[in-house]
């Protein structure tokens, strides 16, 4: 599994309250992301990090936010939750060289929005 | 924008049987093509990296080959066990380690 912990693996939340995932690895990837994998819509990138400090954003980045202060740290936080945001939240991580792109992904967490 | 195909979205097998799980893609410019696969309620766990100078790669059982010319990529299954029952998901990779997915093939195979 490459060392990536997510956490909480599961949550329920009331629309409107700020929520925030954790993704953790353990073996000093350079690159992490955030999907979202939806019935019918496959992975969607959230936003992606290349560094500490250094994040981008996906296709799907409205209402989330994220956060790397260390290597091995990224935090995605949905402001104010919605039930749209409902979903299967992961976490992936890569070396990031154009050779090795191989990437890893955290087990997922499951999130409602009720 | 690229545009990843997986076609099945659904393939019921016997045990025991070969087959085959297709991707295709729109462009050609990628550096590299990923299989994983998926069981329910999961996370996605590798299964093959193609870098793009080669044209296959073998795990066991699988092997998956890389056409970039014609944007197809596919995965071989031998002899197939109801334990490969899962879904099975290609990704292709371009600049800035971007990733792009397709939807997937839903695998049973059937005792």
């Amino acid at each position: 599994d490459a060392g990536i912990t997510q956490s909480p693996r599961h949550k329920v939340t009331e629309t409107g309250t700020p929520v925030t995932l954790r993704c953790h690895q353990t073996e000093n990837h350079r690159y992490m992301y955030w999907y979202r994998q939806d019935p019918g819509h496959g992975l969607r990138l959230i936003h992606y990090s290349y560094g500490v400090k250094d994040t981008d954003k996906g296709e799907v980045s409205d209402g989330y936010s994220v956060s790397r202060s260390k290597t091995e740290d990224f935090l995605l936080t949905l402001e104010s939750a919605t039930s749209s945001q409902t979903s299967v939240y992961f976490c992936a991580v890569t070396d990031g060289s154009s050779m090795n792109t191989e990437a890893f992904f955290g087990q997922g967490t499951r999130l409602t929005v009720v | 924008k690229q545009e990843v195909t997986q076609i099945p979205a659904a393939l019921s097998v016997p045990e025991g049987e070969n087959l085959v799980l297709n991707c295709s893609f729109t462009d050609s410019a990628i550096y590299n093509l990923q299989w994983f696969r998926q069981d329910p309620g999961k996370g996605l766990t590798s299964l093959l990296l193609i870098q793009s100078s080669q044209r296959e790669q073998t795990s066991g059982r699988l092997n998956a080959s890389l056409d970039k010319s014609s944007g197809r990529s596919t995965l071989y299954i031998a002899a197939s066990q109801p334990g490969d029952s899962a879904t099975y998901l290609c990704a292709v990779i371009r600049t800035g380690n971007q990733f792009y997915f397709g939807t997937g093939t839903s695998l049973t195979v059937i005792p």
